[in-house]
């Protein structure tokens, strides 16, 4: 089972959609989510981290389900300029290094 | 703001050859990190490094593979004799003791021949 697993897509949605990503962890040991954000051929930027009370950023708003293993984003109101691959992450134990899901593309349409 | 800067963006070598990738972190970050990114595949962790020394390293990270911190600023990455298998992006990141947030650089691009 792989690490971190999300849905590829691609997403299509028409601006001012809602649209809602899932991703699941197989450890349990896993101690800190984000959910980063890709640009094409460019590095990743962290849009927000990810806490089990779920937490709201403007238009983000992401949770956790530590029983389940299940972190999820929520985009509302989308924008021509949401569109990326939206990479969910985790950091398993203490060490710091991001384990990275392969990401799902999300395309704005006008 | 202070960002992490990589050097050179793309890096054409043949295979067999040496390459250094270069990345200056945040000047008051304290660990450091490299990673990879074959085309189309996922960002794969290949190290992480802190107070001089490698804290952790995957099973990517192999003796072709170094590190170095050489002046206080620079972070290296050495890959001693390159495959066609190595070409791919490489990110490197930096970031602040204990805030887990970490900046990655934008990127150089590997073509290996």
């Amino acid at each position: 089972r792989k690490e971190v697993e999300q849905d590829p897509g691609p997403f299509n949605v028409p601006e001012g959609a809602t649209v809602a990503f899932n991703c699941t962890y197989s450890n349990s040991a896993s101690q800190s989510f984000f959910w980063y954000r890709q640009d094409c051929r460019k590095e990743p930027k962290l849009l927000m981290s990810v806490y089990s009370s779920g937490n709201e950023d403007g238009r983000f708003t992401a949770q956790l389900n530590r029983a389940s293993q299940y972190i999820s984003l929520l985009i509302r109101d989308s924008k021509l300029s949401d569109s990326a691959t939206y990479l969910c992450v985790v950091i398993k134990g203490s060490q710091g290094n991001l384990i990275f899901g392969k990401g799902t593309k999300l395309s704005v349409k006008p | 703001e202070p960002e992490v800067t990589q050097t050179p963006s793309h890096q054409v070598t043949q295979m067999g050859q040496e390459v250094i990738l270069r990345c200056v972190p945040i000047s008051n970050h304290l660990y450091f990190y490299w990673y990879r990114q074959i085309l189309g595949q996922k960002v794969e962790f290949l190290v992480s490094f802190y107070n001089n020394e490698i804290s952790e390293k995957s099973e990517i990270f192999d003796d072709q593979f170094s590190v170095e911190r050489p002046d206080g600023s620079n972070f290296t990455l050495k890959i001693r004799s390159t495959k066609l298998e190595d070409s791919a992006m490489y990110f490197c990141a930096s970031e602040l003791a204990g805030v887990e947030e970490q900046y990655f650089g934008p990127g150089t691009r590997l073509t290996v021949t």
